[in-house]
């Protein structure tokens, strides 16, 4: 039961990195999304997608890209990596139908220096 | 206007006390869940209860119910019986309907403490 995967679980990386943050779902969800996770701040919606080819801005899209070629994976790409960025990044998906409730991936630690 | 307000950072129960987590949302959907969830310091999302908008019982499980006061807009997360276990952040979260992109908007979160 592999639910959510996300890698890496933990990322250093320098100002001006990029990298790509992975994620692969295995439940056929249609729905899935990318949050940050900031100290007093709660979960920030960064990308979210309902299904393959369809992806849309949440709150804080500045300096992500995201892609959805295939119904199970959803990368979330930093193109020129800021101190700003240095957060916990959470992957999430659900059935897109109906109000059904996120799962989640492990989270990753990234920090930019 | 946040969608999701938790006006509690932090709290503080005895253990085998009951405790309620306060949480206030804002749409104008009329069809809409509502969710908590449990992050222990180990980081991951627990997913603990779901109510519906039209649900007119209060979601139960096990140890927790959501108390839902559709006219204020509050959903409540009432722990009974702590635990201490039960300490960890508690997010509240909405969903909206398909119409506003089937998004999710989590509350910043209450950090309950459970003194034994």
């Amino acid at each position: 039961n592999a639910g959510v995967t996300q890698t890496p679980k933990f990322q250093v990386l320098k100002t001006g990195q990029s990298m790509t943050l992975q994620c692969a779902q295995d439940m056929n969800h249609e729905y899935m999304s990318w949050y940050r996770q900031d100290p007093g701040m709660g979960l920030r919606l960064i990308h979210y997608s309902v299904g393959a080819g369809i992806t849309d801005q949440g709150e804080v899209p500045n300096g992500y890209n995201v892609s959805r070629s295939t119904t199970e994976d959803f990368p979330l790409r930093l193109l020129s990596a800021a101190p700003s960025q240095t957060s916990v990044y959470f992957c999430a998906s659900s059935y897109g139908q109906g109000f059904e409730k996120l799962f989640f991936g492990s989270g990753t630690q990234l920090s930019v220096l | 206007a946040q969608k999701i307000t938790q006006t509690q950072p932090g709290m503080f129960v005895q253990e085998k006390e009951a405790v309620t987590l306060d949480c206030t949302y804002d749409t104008s959907d009329q069809s809409y869940g509502l969710f908590w969830y449990k992050q222990p310091s180990s980081g991951e999302m627990i997913f603990l209860i779901y109510q519906g908008s039209y649900d007119e019982q209060n979601a139960t499980e096990g140890r927790y119910s959501l108390n839902f006061q559709k006219a204020r807009k509050s959903a409540n997360l009432v722990i009974s019986a702590s635990q201490l276990g039960d300490s960890a952040m508690y997010f509240c979260a909405m969903r909206e309907g398909k119409n506003t992109g089937n998004q999710f908007y989590f509350g910043t979160g209450t950090s309950l403490t459970v003194i034994p």
